[in-house]
């Protein structure tokens, strides 16, 4: 199994600021992912963090809204830009070694915008 | 576009019960099926994962079974306990727009009464 840590693991920001994610693994795995969970509902992958080129965006979620980096395997960072109230959810980072492998979540990072 | 469906989407039992959680998905070309658990306020637990060609796997009181050509997974615990309150996901993996994704189901909130 994979241990994941994620900082901060809640913050309360303004409106229009940016909030960097960290997402740190205790060992190298293959696959990394961001999910937001917004209040009372499911996870949606936001996208997939590719390591040494762009990320991979889902429908509705663009790289300038939430530009992502993972410069190892090990480690990547997601930035929620020019925050609004309808960004606050909870944002968690995943990670799989491989496709038939179990996928583990981090703790999640609870971010409310004012 | 893979859609997973859960269902009921909140189920209250006495303790000692023996209950069912149903998932359905729309594409059966899945690499696996992973059922998750959300305690409030915190991350997800793994619970299960059943391969795409395996028909069940167990673990204590739970048993996840997968019918893969009706896009259907039950999760069946016995005897639950208050312990078991909790919300439990479904998530499938498949492939899409050139990569690998885990889908979630919106979640079945258990409730177990002493």
């Amino acid at each position: 199994s994979a241990v994941i840590s994620q900082k901060p693991s809640r913050d309360i920001c303004q409106r229009g600021t940016s909030l960097t994610i960290q997402c740190q693994v205790d060992s190298q795995v293959t696959m990394m992912f961001w999910y937001r969970q917004q209040p009372g509902q499911s996870l949606t992958l936001i996208a997939t963090a590719n390591q040494g080129s762009e990320a991979t965006y889902e429908s509705g979620f663009v790289i300038d809204k939430f530009p992502i980096s993972r410069p190892n395997l090990t480690f990547s960072t997601l930035t929620v830009s020019n925050m609004s109230p309808e960004d606050s959810s909870i944002y968690l980072c995943s990670v799989a070694t491989r496709v038939t492998d179990t996928q583990y979540f981090g703790p999640g990072t609870r971010l409310t915008v004012l | 576009k893979q859609e997973v469906t859960q269902i009921p989407a909140a189920l209250s039992v006495p303790e000692g019960e023996n209950l069912v959680l149903n998932c359905s998905f729309t594409d059966s070309a899945i690499y696996n099926l992973q059922w998750f658990r959300q305690d409030p306020g915190k991350g997800l637990t793994s619970l299960l994962l059943i391969q795409s060609s395996q028909r069940e796997q167990t673990s204590g009181r739970l048993n996840a079974s997968l019918d893969k050509s009706s896009g259907r997974s039950t999760l069946y615990i016995a005897a639950s306990q208050p312990g078991d309150s909790a919300t439990y996901l479904c998530a499938v993996r498949y492939f899409q727009g050139g990569s690998e994704k885990l889908v979630f189901g919106k979640g079945t909130k258990l409730t177990v009464n002493p």
